[in-house]
């Protein structure tokens, strides 16, 4: 099993659609985890971290499960700049961090 | 957020040259930073984690003599591309480790477009 594992999509989804995408990790002892979003050409920027209770920012919401080994992130009443590859991330500790491979969002018009 | 430059953000060099790429935490001290490299429509592949201070640890299969990396403050790391050639062209990125408040994150600079003609 991957360390991190995501559905690479793409995820076609009309504008003003909720979106949902989830990350799975293998690795029971991990710490903590982030979602990121890097847009073509550019580097990955911090979309938020996720916490065990889950955590809401704006339309986002990204969410813990450990004893699934899983985080997901919704994306309510999309937007066309909610376009881009969003990486699911993990931190073992001790320096080792697992990125995703990503998972690429289209919104349409 | 924090913010994490990287210098230059592109440069086109001849073949056999030798590049050197800054990344730099400008507001806050970064015992650990990473570099990762990138190549179109691919996924971060991570090359190396420079700690301050001590040797780089590098990731299975990332040349130690070809990709050095010099972690020599808390603010400053660089990778050094020597002996450059067409098939190391890509897109190279740094992050540095930021611990604060009780959480642990990682930012990431703008990243370098290396071209190698």
């Amino acid at each position: 099993r991957k360390e991190v594992e995501q559905d690479p999509g793409p995820f076609n989804v009309p504008e003003g659609a909720t979106v949902a995408f989830n990350c799975t990790y293998s690795n029971s002892a991990s710490q903590s985890f982030f979602w990121y979003r890097q847009d073509c050409r550019k580097e990955p920027k911090l979309l938020m971290s996720v916490y065990s209770s889950g955590n809401e920012d704006g339309r986002f919401t990204a969410q813990l499960n450990r004893a699934s080994q899983y985080i997901s992130l919704l994306i309510r009443d999309s937007k066309l700049s909610d376009s881009a590859t969003y990486l699911c991330v993990v931190n073992l500790g001790d320096d080792k961090i697992i990125f995703g491979k990503g998972t690429r969002l289209h919104i349409l018009p | 957020g924090a913010v994490v430059s990287q210098h230059p953000s592109w440069v086109i060099c001849k073949s056999g040259t030798s590049v050197k790429i800054e990344c730099r935490s400008l507001d806050f001290q970064a015992t650990t930073m990473f570099w990762y490299r990138q190549f179109p429509k691919q996924s971060l592949m991570l090359m190396a984690t420079s700690n301050e201070g001590s040797k780089a640890t590098y990731e299975q299969g990332v040349e130690k003599d070809k990709f050095l990396i010099n972690h020599a403050s808390l603010t400053l790391s660089t990778l050094t591309v020597t002996s450059a050639h067409p098939e190391d062209s890509s897109f190279y990125i740094c992050s540095a480790r930021q611990i604060a408040g009780g959480a642990d994150t990682q930012y990431f600079g703008p990243g370098t477009r290396l071209t190698v003609l």
